[in-house]
């Protein structure tokens, strides 16, 4: 069965430093987001991206977030200068349309010290 | 406020219980979707509805669209069951979805 990989499973970084997730959404899947939850808390939404630009964003993606989707395949969140409360579990999701269910990818554990 | 609220946050069964985990909602949904998060941090999705009821094995989900409502039903319980269970709804004008607390469930052997 397909299903949304991430890659890395867990990422420690330091203050300041620049992080990039990396995720393979299901091949045939139109629309693609990023939620994170801080440990304890409850998943809340980052950003939805669909036809090769954004098509929603929390008040959480400031300028400091971006998303790519460079080659087809790969959808990709970047935090350019990462802070403590950064410090979250990332997950992608993707889905075939409006309609449809979201598959998540198992997450990545971001550390920031 | 909170858009969608769940209730009860945590909830301990023997196996073979019923378990009923309810949610409620204050915003008009596109559909109401229950998802469970294994101890581990994965989410997997295990309905998506937008009116009546859904049952897939021992899981059943209903809807009531007019009172702003939703249950997730675990019949014959097991431990393999416990979990986090998360209500989302995602909203007619996009596709985001907005999560509730979550429900954490125990079942004892």
């Amino acid at each position: 069965e397909p299903e949304v990989t991430q890659t890395p499973s867990h990422q420690v970084t330091q203050m300041g430093q620049e992080v990039i997730l990396r995720c393979v959404p299901i091949s045939n899947h139109l629309y693609f987001y990023w939620y994170r939850q801080i440990l304890g808390q409850k998943v809340e939404f980052l950003v939805s991206f669909y036809n090769n630009e954004i098509s929603e964003k929390s008040e959480i993606f400031d300028d400091q977030f971006s998303v790519e989707r460079p080659d087809g395949s790969n959808f990709t969140l970047k935090i350019r200068s990462t802070k403590l409360e950064d410090s979250a579990m990332y997950f992608c999701a993707s889905n075939r349309g409006s309609v449809y269910e979201q598959y998540f990818g198992p997450g990545t554990r971001l550390t920031v010290t | 406020k909170n858009e969608v609220e769940q209730s009860p946050q945590n909830l301990t069964a023997q196996e073979g219980e019923f378990i009923t985990i309810n949610c409620s909602y204050s915003v008009g949904i596109s559909a109401l979707h229950w998802l469970q998060q294994h101890p581990g941090g994965g989410i997997v999705s295990l309905f998506m509805l937008s009116s009546g009821k859904k049952k897939h094995g021992r899981l059943i989900a209903t809807i009531n669209i007019q009172e702003k409502h939703s249950s997730l039903h675990i019949t014959a319980s097991h431990p393999r069951d416990s979990a986090v269970y998360i209500c989302a709804v995602s909203r007619a004008a996009g596709n985001k979805l907005t999560f509730g607390g979550g429900t954490r469930v125990l079942v004892k052997p």
